[in-house]
């Protein structure tokens, strides 16, 4: 069973670095049929998809438009871990973040694929 | 970007009682491969969103069978067959067809 543990501050001051991580267990960060996602989650946005890595022969990374330039995505192999680092916070950051696998497999009989399993949320509140 | 929208966006619904959420994508969801990348996602209060369908029309593992989502390229419908109080929390539809992945308003279905 796939599990999404979030770990990361609930507070970050005006202008600094928010920084979250989401550890892995039962399945792997370079696994080849899954992009790892950060989602946030506010009243005034709704679900707003962030960013994703994923590993195909290479680690490649998307960004949204909305936060490009302030967005970092970084896999952690070692410890099977991947994490969202936003620069330049306002408090329109203000939000819940959510980590989220997306998988997709192709069997001769068989194709799933799905943004299956979430993370926790963290609640990120951006004030001085 | 894929604007995602669902109506109604408020659903009170007496136990027992059918309902149906639907959702309107700009751009078709189906890929040269024949798959409709839509999913529906059920975010329960207090809880993360969970995966609810997935490829427009197939259950998640553990959802019971009173859901059932059907659609072509661009309009999707979600149903419930005979609502239960435990059906409660907010029903987004979703797409990974296109970059960025994007998601409807939602929908908050409540029980009468």
């Amino acid at each position: 069973q796939v599990q999404l543990q979030q770990s990361g501050p609930g507070l970050v001051k005006p202008s600094q670095t928010l920084s979250l991580t989401c550890a892995i267990s039962g399945d792997g960060v370079s696994n080849n049929s899954a992009s790892w996602n950060w989602i946030r989650q506010s009243p005034s946005r709704g679900l707003e998809w962030l960013g994703r890595t994923y590993y195909r022969s290479k680690w490649s990374h998307d960004y949204a438009v909305s936060v490009k330039g302030r967005i970092t995505i970084i896999p952690d192999t070692s410890k099977n871990q991947f994490s969202l680092h936003l620069n330049s916070v306002t408090p329109g950051d203000t939000a819940v973040y959510y980590c989220a696998r997306h998988i997709a497999v192709a069997k001769a009989d068989y194709y799933y694929s799905a943004m299956d399993v979430w993370g926790q949320g963290t609640t990120v509140i951006v004030s001085s | 970007d894929i604007v995602m929208t669902q109506s109604p966006l408020s659903l009170p619904v007496t136990p027992g009682e059918p309902a149906s959420i639907s959702c309107r994508s700009s751009q078709s969801l189906l890929h040269s491969n024949g798959y409709i990348y839509l999913d529906w996602l059920l975010q329960k209060p207090g809880q993360s969103p969970q995966l609810l369908i997935y490829l427009a029309s197939n259950r998640a593992s553990g959802v019971p069978d009173r859901f059932s989502a059907s659609g072509s390229g661009t309009d999707f419908t979600l149903k419930i067959s005979r609502v239960e109080a435990e059906d409660v929390g907010i029903y987004y539809c979703m797409q990974a067809l296109h970059t960025p992945t994007t998601f409807g308003q939602g929908t908050r279905l409540e029980i009468k």
